[in-house]
């Protein structure tokens, strides 16, 4: 099966702190993503990795950046966190090859920035 | 751009009844279709998908999806509801062969009273 694991279930950050979310999978997947996902609006992109060093903005990259070093490896960074990216945050990891794309999510990252 | 609308945002159900759920996308190519599930606490998981074939797929757990073409709808149903689908439904729509990157739709909750 398919793993894709995160750092941190919940995480509590003050307001300006430099946050990293880490996401790992162990399926020799090529594409990563980080979302963002809030009541009432859904999964929305952050940013998509399709190979290591390379990345794509999303809908919503602002205030955020991204690290990819190794192929299983994809990192989101908040740079000065804000009370607004309070938020559930989803990485999830697919093949760039194949039929269909479907996409393995993580669990999750609750973060509350106060 | 695509976009995917999912017409119902909060459905509540008792335990039996059936359920169908409505998914709406724009795109007017070949499309593979998701519906993705996440029960309370739980990672997002794929439900069932269609990529091409009979246009009726099935899932996990009873559920069935239908892929009407000229009516660009992939509705997600099923027959006879248990309290244990208490959920969030997400529709999701990728370019068959093109973009890697899907679009979801904004959700729709699901609870069912026992």
């Amino acid at each position: 099966d398919v793993k894709v694991t995160q750092s941190s279930r919940y995480l509590v950050k003050r307001t300006g702190e430099k946050v990293f979310l880490e996401c790992v999978q162990d399926m020799d997947h090529e594409n990563m993503f980080w979302y963002r996902q809030d009541p009432g609006l859904g999964l929305r992109l952050i940013y998509f990795s399709y190979d290591v060093k390379m990345k794509e903005k999303g809908d919503i990259p602002e205030g955020y950046s991204v690290s990819r070093e190794k192929k299983e490896r994809f990192s989101l960074i908040l740079e000065s966190a804000s009370t607004n990216q309070t938020s559930m945050y989803l990485c999830a990891s697919s093949l760039r090859t194949g039929l269909s794309y479907e996409q393995y999510f993580g669990p999750g990252t609750r973060l509350t920035v106060t | 751009a695509q976009s995917v609308s999912q017409h119902n945002h909060h459905v509540i159900l008792s335990e039996a009844a059936s359920l169908e759920l409505g998914c709406n996308y724009s795109y007017g190519g070949t499309v593979n279709l998701f519906w993705y599930v996440q029960y309370p606490g739980q990672h997002l998981q794929l439900l069932l998908k269609y990529f091409s074939g009979d246009p009726l797929v099935k899932g996990i757990k009873g559920f069935e999806a239908e892929f009407i073409k000229s009516k660009f709808s992939f509705n997600l149903r099923k027959p006879s509801v248990q309290w244990s689908d208490t959920a969030e439904y997400f529709c999701a729509v990728n370019r068959a062969g093109g973009s890697y990157i899907p679009t979801f739709g904004r959700g729709t909750s699901l609870i069912v009273h026992p």
